[in-house]
């Protein structure tokens, strides 16, 4: 079956590195996202890896793939306040016309 | 260019009640999906529709019906609203084969009373 796993919680102090993990189960997903939303609003893209990637970097993102462990992690350097919201793992589901999405991780920033 | 669209933004209605919402995607997509995210939960896939015909659907029940209008705009249909089926509702468009890259709309928040 299709499903994607996430921590629930995180909490990091400001201007430390967050790592948001997330495992899926699909080995034939071809594309791996990570979404941001912020409270009472819709789903902001960040960032996507291709399946035959290992890593993608874009500024202050980092996003790691372990194909072999179905394995996928964030990191956001030098956190900060305005990066408190919730982050969705997501696949391409099989079909390829859905988008299965975890449950979303809660990032807290402490001062 | 406009993003996604969908109306209304908020909507209130009782069990048994019948909701329509809509959604306008970015010019040029052809694609439309539909997404119901429950509060503390991640989105889950309702509809696909390309070219007014239904694409892939999720596993909700047939109270839930949707269409797609020529122009490429769509509608989500739910008949005999339960409490369970408060939640955000979301659209999203994307290219012709292109479902790989979805663009979100902010979405309609429906509360069942």
């Amino acid at each position: 079956g299709e499903d994607v796993e996430q921590s629930l919680f995180l909490s990091v102090r400001e201007g430390d590195s967050s790592v948001i993990n997330c495992t899926y189960t699909d080995s034939s997903s071809t594309y791996l996202y990570w979404y941001k939303q912020e409270p009472g609003a819709g789903l902001q893209l960040l960032t996507y890896i291709f399946s035959n990637m290992d890593m993608k970097q874009d500024q202050r993102l980092t996003v790691l793939l372990n194909k072999k462990d179905k394995h996928l992690s964030l990191r956001i350097a030098d956190t900060q306040t305005g990066d408190s919201a919730i982050y969705f793992c997501a696949e391409l589901g099989s079909s390829a016309s859905k988008i299965i999405f975890g449950s979303g991780t809660r990032l807290s920033i402490r001062p | 260019d406009a993003g996604v669209t969908q109306s209304p933004t908020h909507l209130i209605k009782t069990r048994g009640q019948q909701v329509t919402l809509r959604c306008s995607p970015i010019s040029g997509h052809k694609s439309v999906s539909w997404y119901q995210q429950v509060l503390g939960q991640g989105p889950q896939f309702i509809f696909q529709y390309y070219e007014k015909e239904e694409r892939g659907r999720g596993n909700f029940p047939d109270r839930f019906s949707a269409r797609q209008f020529p122009n490429y705009s769509s509608e989500l249909n739910v008949n005999a609203l339960l409490l369970g089926d408060s939640a955000l509702y979301l659209c999203a468009s994307s290219f012709q084969g292109r479902e790989d890259e979805q663009y979100f709309g902010p979405g309609t928040r429906l509360t069942v009373t």
